[in-house]
């Protein structure tokens, strides 16, 4: 009930295409998805993220979209540049009784824009 | 944006040895520190959570013995790998959050690859 399930584990996508990741969950306590982009060798950075109230949230050319639901959260990635190459996790997050709220990843999903 | 610093960025140790790993919240208080390990193509997976001047809670599985963590102060929290071995050779990240909590105010340290030879 703890886990995020992410698919696909990689991803090709020609640049200018769309690339869209897709996450699902079991637990209805999580209450925040965010989505991370990960580059080697360095730490994961937040890339956007929603609650659960609302169904869509655009940020540039990233959009989140999440079906309550359905439990699955995606990301799209419109217009997708070389630069955007990366690995990319979704993750969810539910409050515990100490206060902090606790991160569980999904599984990692690598993308690879090609010129 | 918020910097979490996390020194060194890569280590390499005999076997047997111990090393200590540093992440420090370089703009802001952070009451509460993460610590994550993530193996090579994997996901991270939470080993601990670090509150200052107090004990540090681990996840199921993590040993505590094995993984020593201080969070002596409200910007820095220490990670110490006791008598390495080549199975602890891993990617490890701090996280440290802004706000006290909400996890909208995560950051994350560039990370620390071990290799224990």
């Amino acid at each position: 009930q703890q886990q995020v399930k992410q698919s696909p584990q990689s991803l090709i996508v020609q640049k200018g295409g769309i690339s869209i990741i897709n996450c699902a969950y079991e637990n209805t306590a999580f209450d925040y998805f965010p989505w991370y982009q990960q580059f080697p060798g360095k730490g994961p950075a937040l890339l956007i993220a929603i609650r659960p109230d609302v169904s869509e949230k655009k940020e540039g050319r990233f959009t989140i979209s999440f079906n309550k639901s359905a439990k699955q959260f995606s990301l799209h990635i419109m217009d997708s540049q070389p630069g955007d190459s990366a690995t990319y996790f979704c993750a969810a997050s539910m409050s515990v009784n100490t206060g902090f709220q606790k991160l569980v990843f999904g599984t990692g999903t690598r993308l690879l824009v090609s010129p | 944006g918020a910097v979490v610093s996390q020194h060194p960025s890569w280590v390499i140790c005999k076997s047997g040895t111990s090393v200590k790993i540093e992440c420090r919240s370089l703009d802001f208080q952070a009451t509460t520190m993460f610590w994550y390990r993530q193996f090579p193509k994997q996901s991270l997976m939470l080993m601990a959570t670090s509150n200052e001047g107090s004990k540090a809670t681990y996840e199921q599985g993590v040993e505590k013995d094995k993984f020593l963590i201080n969070h002596a102060s409200l910007t820095l929290s220490t990670l110490t790998v006791t008598s390495a071995h080549p199975e602890d050779s891993s990617f490890y990240i701090c996280s440290a959050s802004a706000g006290g909590g909400p996890v909208e105010k995560l950051f994350f340290g560039s990370g620390t690859q071990l290799s224990v030879l």
